[in-house]
């Protein structure tokens, strides 16, 4: 049974740029999260996808935007990259909307130079 | 102030010793909440949930004090391989998962 699988788990990128990061939920789950995690600090919830759909969005700029796939897979996408947007983006899995229990990714680590 | 305040540590433990960390939240409504243990550039992974006045699980004990909105966590009889950051979670009613910063913990031999 395959786990939450997250791609890639490193890369850097230059100011300005444009990144994409790929989540596959664990198997049997619809819903995906995507976090955000600085360095020293808990992680700060992004959005969630269910049904395809953005169903609850955190307090992060627009250019900060997501999909979720037919068979629940999930993209982060981040424009205009900052040097601020540094940091471990976390990818979680559940069932039926967010109520159950969270099942993390191993991460991608982004550096903004 | 944040929704969820911990003292990010570190405690430094010897193995073996009782330690007790604590976790406040500032929504009243929140439903719902977890301890998660992270180890360093790992992902967060679930070790307790505390839904109504505590829980244990095995060397693991967790409270809730609704009155003072706080929960705590106890490890009892610790391990090297507890060390660890512990992360404290209020879930709010539209089941969004606010987190606290996290609490690392150091056991010495």
């Amino acid at each position: 049974d395959a786990g939450v699988t997250q791609s890639p788990t490193h890369l850097i990128k230059t100011r300005g740029q444009q990144v994409t990061l790929r989540c596959s939920p664990k198997s049997g789950h619809d819903t995906v999260s995507w976090y955000q995690q600085a360095l020293g600090q808990g992680p700060q919830f992004i959005f969630q996808y269910y049904e395809e759909e953005e169903r609850q969005r955190g307090n992060f700029p627009d250019r900060f935007s997501g999909h979720q796939f037919p068979n629940y897979s999930s993209e982060l996408n981040v424009n205009a990259l900052l040097l601020g947007d540094s940091a471990l983006y976390l990818c979680a899995s559940s069932l039926g909307g967010g109520s159950g229990e969270l099942f993390f990714g191993e991460g991608s680590r982004l550096t903004v130079l | 102030r944040k929704e969820v305040e911990q003292d990010p540590g570190p405690f430094n433990v010897p193995e073996g010793a009782t330690v007790a960390f604590n976790c406040t939240y500032s929504n009243s409504a929140s439903q719902s909440f977890f301890w998660y243990r992270q180890d360093c550039r790992k992902e967060p992974k679930l070790l307790m949930s505390v839904y109504s006045s505590g829980n244990e699980d095995g060397r693991f004990t967790a409270q809730l004090n609704r009155a003072s909105q706080y929960i705590s966590l106890l490890i009892r009889d610790s391990k090297l391989s507890d060390s660890a950051t512990y992360l404290c979670v209020a879930q709010t009613s539209n089941y969004q998962l606010i987190w606290g910063a996290g609490t690392k913990l150091i056991i010495k031999p």
